[in-house]
Formats: structure tokens, C-alpha cells, sequence
């Protein structure tokens, strides 16, 4: 079955760059996104990407899709102490009708 | 504003009782889900429903009821045979694939 894997922490010093790695299983994963949740808070999107795609860019934000390693990973630019909270990588396949969720990073940026 | 509300923001409940969390949304969307979310595990789907009238099981429905009478609402009952039910639960609305899932702020439950 589809299975997503993230490691559990990362921790980054403010104004260096976070990478955030994801894997997945399900080679027909048509979408792939990064979701932030705050704590106590629901789960709000940030980026995704087609797998017809290798990377997309948004501001500080870079996500890079390896399909034939079925690795997703997620660059954060000059860390913010604002970016700390848990970053979930998710995955869509044509078979399924929810999104399959990672188990979540807790990204903690030091001052 | 459009969105999810999700109530209460915490809730208690005895052992070998029935409760029921809420979910409201204002979206026009027709597919809602029901995910739990345990500490190390992300979120784990419960049930979904793509239409009024109608849902399907998640990943772990067993201990949990849903029903969808109306659009804007898909209301989840935990029940006394859930087992662990303590845990966040969170509702979300979605459009499609390349649309952006919206999340409720989630409801926590513990059992005393």
C-alpha cells in the first residue's frame, strides 16, 4: 500500500537553510504536497508539485521531486524562527480519494 | 471569511461513552475527510464522504461513526469501542488534487 516517510526532527540555526526530506512508496503519485501546522493548529498548505515535475520555487521556499528515487524534499532559505512547526509531506495517487500523510518533521530553529 | 470550524476545541469524556465532534464548512466543497492525528504517527485517515448521503471508511474507522446529511456538515462519533480514543482530530475540505485540502483548527479529545 502507499506508505509516506519523514524523519521525526530537524533542528537549523536562524538564517541558515532547512532541507526537509520525504519518501514515498506509491510510484503513481500524481501529487505530492508540503503542509505547516503550528502547534495546536490545523494543517495549512504551503507548496505542491505534479510529478510531472522536477522542482517548483516559491519565495523562500524550493521543493525538488526525485521520482525515479521517489524522494520529495522541502528547502526552506534563511530560517526564521517563525518557520518552526511540524512539516508534513503528503502524497495523492489516481487510486485513492484523500491524501496519504508522512508521520511530520518538528523543524525547531535556534536563535 | 471562508473556512472549517471545528468544535469544541477540547473535549473530555468518561470511559464507555459516546461523543460526537463537529464539523462545519462554508467552502461549497464536496468531499470531507476525517483524519486523527497521534504524537510520531502524522494523520491517519478515518473516513471520508465525496457526496451528501454518502461516505466511505479510512484507514482506521473501526470505533468511529460518521453521517453527511448535509453539505455543509460531517459530524464524527467516537464510541465506546474505540479503544484509544484519546488523540487530535482533524476535519478537512477538498476540491481536488490540484486544489489546496483546507484544515480545520482540530478538536483534542481526552478520555478520563
Amino acid at each position: 500500500g502507499e506508505d509516506v516517510e519523514q524523519s521525526l526532527f530537524l533542528s537549523v540555526r536562524e538564517g541558515d537553510s532547512s532541507v526537509i526530506n520525504c519518501t514515498y512508496t506509491d510510484s503513481s503519485s500524481t501529487y505530492l504536497y508540503w503542509y505547516k501546522q503550528e502547534p495546536g493548529a490545523g494543517l495549512q498548505l504551503l507548496t505542491y508539485i505534479f510529478s510531472n515535475m522536477d522542482m517548483k520555487q516559491d519565495q523562500r521556499l524550493t521543493v525538488l521531486l526525485n521520482k525515479k528515487d521517489k524522494h520529495l524534499s522541502l528547502r526552506i532559505a534563511d530560517t526564521q524562527t517563525g518557520d518552526s512547526a511540524i512539516y508534513f509531506c503528503a502524497e495523492k495517487g489516481p487510486g485513492r480519494r484523500a491524501l496519504t500523510f508522512g508521520s511530520g518533521t518538528r523543524l525547531q530553529v535556534q536563535p | 471569511d471562508g473556512g472549517i470550524t471545528q468544535s469544541p476545541k477540547y473535549l473530555f469524556r468518561k470511559e464507555g461513552q459516546n461523543v460526537t465532534l463537529s464539523c462545519e464548512q462554508n467552502l461549497n466543497h464536496d468531499a470531507m475527510y476525517w483524519y486523527r492525528q497521534d504524537p510520531g504517527q502524522g494523520l491517519r485517515l478515518i473516513y471520508y464522504s465525496q457526496i451528501v448521503n454518502d461516505f466511505q471508511k479510512g484507514d482506521i474507522a473501526e470505533g468511529y461513526s460518521v453521517s453527511r446529511e448535509k453539505k455543509e456538515s460531517f459530524p464524527l462519533t467516537v464510541t465506546s469501542a474505540q479503544k484509544n480514543p484519546t488523540a487530535f482530530y482533524l476535519c478537512a475540505a477538498w476540491e481536488g488534487p490540484d486544489t489546496e485540502a483546507f484544515f480545520g483548527q482540530g478538536t483534542r479529545l481526552t478520555v478520563v
